[in-house]
């Protein structure tokens, strides 16, 4: 099956600096997607990317569709104490006739106050 | 607007027992899944639905059953439930297979 290499696993930051994680593949995804979970919750949407190459922007995040269409990073800017949770990336492809939805593993974000 | 509930939040089970998970969904989204998130390992795909009658399996399907005889409901039932199905489930729905997923809260079974 297909793989989403997601890094970097965890991060430490503090509060008002930037943040960068990426996702990779060896396999093409027509749509990429990032959504963000909170603790005892389930994951979020934050961005979608339909195009490669797209770059989109959702308030203090911004997400890139790689024009390989291998890859896509997700960037948040001056991070806030609520910005703590597990990123994960996703990728969707057509296959075998449906669409399939493979995960990352996740990036668990902790922002020092 | 509920979205997407999911009970119970919580279960333990002993080996063995059987359980449904249940799962609804209040937006008329035709499709349905269900996944799993074990810890470092991401969230894999059991189970899906393009729509009411249609099942099909994902990633993970072995020792997992589901039926989908409405839009609404989509529940996943555990027939001999193994300690190795010890994991946090999560439900989602989108409008269609390749729009946005739309998740519950979560399941977090413990087999023990």
């Amino acid at each position: 099956g297909q793989q989403l290499n997601q890094s970097p696993q965890s991060m430490f930051i503090q509060e008002g600096e930037d943040v960068s994680m990426n996702c990779t593949s060896s396999s093409i995804f027509n749509t990429w997607l990032w959504y963000k979970q909170d603790p005892g919750e389930g994951p979020v949407l934050l961005i979608a990317l339909y195009k490669a190459g797209e770059l989109t922007s959702n308030g203090r995040l911004t997400a890139q569709f790689g024009i390989t269409r291998k890859d896509s990073f997700l960037n948040i800017s001056a991070s806030i104490p609520s910005d703590v949770g597990i990123y994960f990336c996703a990728g969707q492809t057509r296959w075998a006739g449906s669409y399939q939805l493979t995960f990352g593993k996740g990036t668990k974000l902790s922002v020092i106050p | 607007n509920a979205g997407v509930t999911q009970t119970p939040k919580f279960q333990v089970l002993k080996t063995g027992q059987s359980m449904t998970l249940q799962c609804a969904q209040d937006m008329n989204h035709e499709y349905m899944s269900w996944y799993r998130q074990d810890p470092g390992m991401g969230l894999r795909l059991i189970h899906y639905s393009v729509g009411a009658g249609i099942t099909d399996q994902g990633e993970v399907p072995n020792g997992y059953n589901v039926s989908r005889s409405t839009t609404e409901d989509f529940p996943l039932r555990l027939l001999s439930a193994a300690p190795s199905q010890t994991s946090v489930y999560f439900c989602a729905s989108s409008l269609m297979q390749n729009t946005e997923a739309f998740f519950g809260q979560g399941t977090r079974l413990t087999v023990v």
